[in-house]
């Protein structure tokens, strides 16, 4: 069965370091979406991306977020100086909306911010 | 953000009785409803669904059910089975699906 992966599983970095955390969405899929859990607390929207533009964003997603698709199979989210609230479980996510809304989730990664 | 609201944290059943978790909304806009289903360190994984436009949806052991005019979903599991202990989301969404509304979680303990 088709799943979304990401790597790395798991990344420690320095406060005010730059983070590349990547995805790879199920294959068919058009929609793409990037959430994060800090412990303790609730899976958070950070931003939907469909046809190489942003969708929709949340609060959360300033300026030190971006979002690409590099290439065909790749996305990337990229904290550009992090912090120490940034540590969490970033999970990706991809749908065909098109068919069924339903959001299939990565296995996450794990950011530690130090 | 609190559209989406899961009020308890936990729930312990008993293997092969039944699960009901609960989970209440505030925006009567919400035109999808979503289960998740999460082990630790791994990431949610699709249960079961259900459009706004109906109040029941089935999928083998699992039922969901919607009161549109009361804002609550529930999930039914039965039996209950020791391999669904986990942590259910449940989540909303508009018609763009834009993005997903999560509840803060019901983890579920079934007991051997």
């Amino acid at each position: 069965e088709p799943e979304v992966t990401q790597t790395p599983s798991h990344q420690v970095t320095q406060m005010g370091q730059e983070v590349i955390l990547r995805c790879v969405p199920i294959s068919n899929h058009l929609y793409f979406y990037w959430y994060r859990q800090i412990l303790g607390q609730k899976v958070e929207f950070l931003v939907s991306f469909y046809n190489n533009e942003i969708s929709e964003k949340s609060e959360i997603f300033d300026d030190q977020f971006s979002v690409e698709r590099p290439d065909g199979s790749n996305f990337t989210l990229k904290i550009r100086s992090t912090k120490l609230e940034d540590s969490a479980m970033y999970f990706c996510a991809s749908s065909d909306r098109d068919l069924s809304p339903v959001g299939y989730f990565g296995p996450g990664t794990r950011l530690t911010v130090l | 953000d609190q559209q989406v609201k899961q009020n308890s944290p936990s729930l312990s059943v008993q293997e092969g009785r039944i699960s009901i978790l609960n989970c209440d909304y505030t925006n009567s806009m919400f035109d999808y409803f979503l289960w998740y289903k999460k082990y630790p360190a791994e990431g949610p994984t699709f249960l079961i669904s259900i459009s706004s436009i109906k109040d029941k949806n089935e999928d083998g052991r699992f039922t969901v059910f919607l009161n549109k005019s009361a804002k609550h979903l529930s999930l039914h599991i039965v039996p209950s089975q020791p391999g669904d202990s986990a942590v259910y989301f449940c989540a909303a969404s508009f018609y763009n699906f834009n993005k997903f509304y999560f509840g803060s979680g019901t983890k579920l303990n079934v007991k051997p």
